[in-house]
């Protein structure tokens, strides 16, 4: 079966840096996305990694490595607005996307 | 990136009547439409893909008579849900792409049945 596992929940403090893994089993790979979702609001993209290796936007990159299955999301500078929930999904074979459940990130003072 | 626009952003109806959720691609031709929905502090849950000019595909457990979709043009689809009932209350959001590219979220609607 298709399975995509994150964190369900990580604690960070205010200016630090946190990375939030995602590791996947999928049929076939087509891209894996980040998104970033607030409470009570639709999920905004973040990132789109399809080739192995680092992909930096700002104060957030990105992670993929095809052949461990794995990615992550690094957070620097961390801001008490990046308090939201951070979604993996991976696009199999078919272009659809698999979802992980999020990981619920909180940021400290 | 490009603009997904849903509407409306949310809205309380009766049980027992129907919803019309509108989802439209701004800047970009969405060739696949994607309607989900998200019950409090759960993940998203597709509930059905849909191709320009073709019947959409639904997800095993989602009743295709309740949650009519209608994808007639590259740049908006509808979701309507008939006859709601309270346990339909929850948040929907359409994302759509052109072509295999990453998809866009609409802002989401939360529905209320009373």
């Amino acid at each position: 079966g298709q399975n995509i596992d994150q964190p369900t929940e990580m604690t960070a403090t205010e200016g630090a840096i946190v990375q939030i893994n995602c590791t996947y089993q999928t049929s076939g790979f087509n891209g894996l996305f980040w998104y970033q979702q607030h409470a009570g609001e639709a999920p905004t993209f973040l990132s789109y990694n399809v080739l192995d290796g680092l992909e930096e936007k700002g104060r957030f990159s990105s992670f993929l490595s095809r052949s461990k299955g794995y990615s992550y999301l690094l957070l620097k500078e961390l801001q008490m607005k990046d308090s939201a929930s951070y979604l993996c999904a991976v696009m199999d074979s078919n272009y659809q996307l698999i979802w992980g459940a999020g990981t619920k990130l909180i940021i400290k003072p | 990136g490009a603009v997904v626009s849903q509407h409306p952003s949310w809205v309380i109806c009766k049980s027992g009547t129907s919803v019309k959720i509108e989802c439209r691609s701004l800047d970009f031709q969405a060739t696949t439409m994607f309607w989900y929905r998200q019950f409090p502090k759960q993940s998203l849950m597709l509930m059905a893909t849909s191709n320009e000019g073709s019947k959409a595909t639904y997800e095993q457990g989602v009743e295709k008579d309740k949650f009519l979709i209608n994808h007639a043009s590259l740049t908006l689809s509808t979701l309507t849900v008939t006859s709601a009932h309270p346990e339909d209350s929850s948040f929907y959001i359409c994302s759509a792409r052109e072509r295999d590219t990453e998809a866009f979220f609409g802002q989401g609607t939360r529905l209320t049945v009373v």
